[in-house]
């Protein structure tokens, strides 16, 4: 299995500061064969399920502000929000979709300073 | 707008099966490249992927749950189901339907709503 771990597990930043959250895979997640990196990010807020941020590593899904972005190659990923808002306090998970079983990193919660 | 809804008991028996089940709404289940998948959330902990099944029927599921665990679609209700058996006070969770993007996209870019899910006698 892959194993995904994200750091730290929890992030206090103030309004309108960067946050930046990481994401490491235990084996590569790039498949030369198309160029890209099997990599997701989810927002999860209280009460509701993950809703999907970012896929492909780095390409954001549709509706989803553009503070948000995914960076990162092979092994090593990051999640950044630009300028943090009130509603982006939540946990982020990453997610590999390379092989099955996809696997999950343990979250990182986000608040405010 | 495709949307997922789950339904199926809140509390099952130790020993028993746990069975729930997702209707797909806004989109046909047996169309597209998609993985219709379950995912669970222990409390207070993170994300599992259960397994998904595929329009085809194939399924593909989490070794750590592979010898108890069926998912089955059912393409005339447009739905699908998890079957989980001789579950054990581990598996109380939050209980999630999701659509896998498949191989063109990636991630699960829709959700149902969660069902909670207690094993208790």
């Amino acid at each position: 299995d892959i194993v995904m771990t994200q750091s730290p597990d929890s992030l206090a930043v103030s309004l309108g500061e960067r946050a930046t959250i990481s994401c490491r895979s235990s084996q590569s997640i790039f498949y030369n064969s198309n160029n890209k990196n099997y990599l997701a990010w989810y927002q999860q807020k209280p009460g509701q399920p993950p809703k999907l941020l970012i896929y492909w590593a780095s390409t954001r899904e549709s509706g989803v502000p553009d503070r948000f972005s995914g960076s990162g190659s092979g092994t090593d990923f990051t999640l950044t929000i630009s300028s943090l808002q009130a509603e982006d306090v939540a946990v982020y998970y990453c997610q590999q979709y390379y092989s099955t079983p996809l696997t999950f990193g343990g979250g990182t919660q986000v608040e405010i300073k | 707008q495709v949307q997922l809804h789950q339904s199926g008991p809140g509390l099952v028996k130790p020993s028993q099966t746990l069975s729930l089940t997702c209707t797909v709404s806004g989109g046909s289940i047996s169309s597209g490249d998609y993985y219709w998948a379950w995912i669970r959330q222990p409390p207070g902990k993170g994300l599992e992927w259960i397994g998904f099944i595929y329009n085809n029927g194939n399924t593909y599921y989490n070794p750590s749950l592979k010898s108890r665990v069926i998912i089955s679609l059912d393409t005339t209700r447009n739905q699908f189901s998890l079957n989980l058996n001789s579950v054990t006070a581990a598996d109380t969770a939050l209980y999630y339907c999701a659509r896998d993007q498949g191989t063109n996209y990636g991630g699960f870019d829709y959700w149902g709503q969660g069902t909670v899910v207690t094993v208790s006698s």
